[in-house]
């Protein structure tokens, strides 16, 4: 019962260089989105993927670029990593169509610095 | 499209009761509510479906006025555990899901 595993916990790069952050869910959801959160400005959706095959940009997508690989992954990747892209990051899932128009399960989160 | 919070911070003593307010401009289909401990991530407290309507989780409770736009939260007879930062959600149309802007709670011995 994994739930939403998101890799890595910690990451510190330099400007400029690029990553990818990973996230899988086990849980067979449709939907699954990534926040960045920085102090003070709450939880904010930087892209979503409503199914597999589709993406979509949030509020703040400038710097960004996810892959919807399959139903399971969702990956962010940060081509030219910016000090302004320091922040902890948030992915998770749901299944919108549920029942009880199902609440969000989420990652530990990955606190990425930028120097 | 981020709902707004009120208040951002509020501290409270042991036993004392409180209550967040959720309010959008967009219409709100419905609202869920989380809380978020530091160095962790949300934890979901409840969703509220339809207009009006009030659900409770020990002494959490909220309502929903689908109307006004608005969602409340409310924390009685608070304990120390209660501490944390309490977002509210809604999903937007195409299955985007937005957070407010946080009320962070501090519960004093």
């Amino acid at each position: 019962n994994a739930g939403v595993t998101q890799t890595p916990k910690f990451q510190v790069l330099k400007t400029g260089q690029s990553m990818t952050l990973q996230c899988a869910q086990d849980m067979n959801h449709n939907s699954m989105y990534w926040y960045r959160q920085d102090p003070g400005m709450g939880l904010r959706l930087i892209y979503y993927s409503a199914s597999e095959g589709t993406t979509d940009k949030g509020e703040v997508p400038n710097g960004y670029n996810v892959s919807r690989l399959n139903k399971r992954e969702f990956s962010l990747r940060l081509e030219s990593a910016a000090p302004s892209q320091t922040s902890v990051y948030f992915c998770a899932s749901r299944n919108p169509a549920g029942p009880s128009n199902e609440k969000l399960f989420f990652g530990s989160g990955t606190q990425l610095s930028v120097l | 499209q981020q709902p707004v919070q009120s208040p951002q911070a509020v501290i409270l003593r042991e036993g004392e009761d409180a209550v967040i307010n959720c309010s959008s401009s967009k219409a709100l289909y419905s609202v869920h509510w989380y809380r978020q401990k530091h160095g962790e991530a949300p934890v979901f407290l409840m969703i509220l479906l339809k207009g009006g309507e009030q659900k409770g989780h020990e002494k959490i409770s909220a309502s929903f006025n689908e109307k006004k736009q608005q969602s409340s939260l409310y924390l009685t007879a608070s304990q120390l555990s209660y501490s944390g930062t309490y977002f509210c959600g809604s999903q937007a149309p195409g299955n985007q899901f937005y957070f407010g802007t946080g009320t962070s709670l501090t519960v004093i011995p």
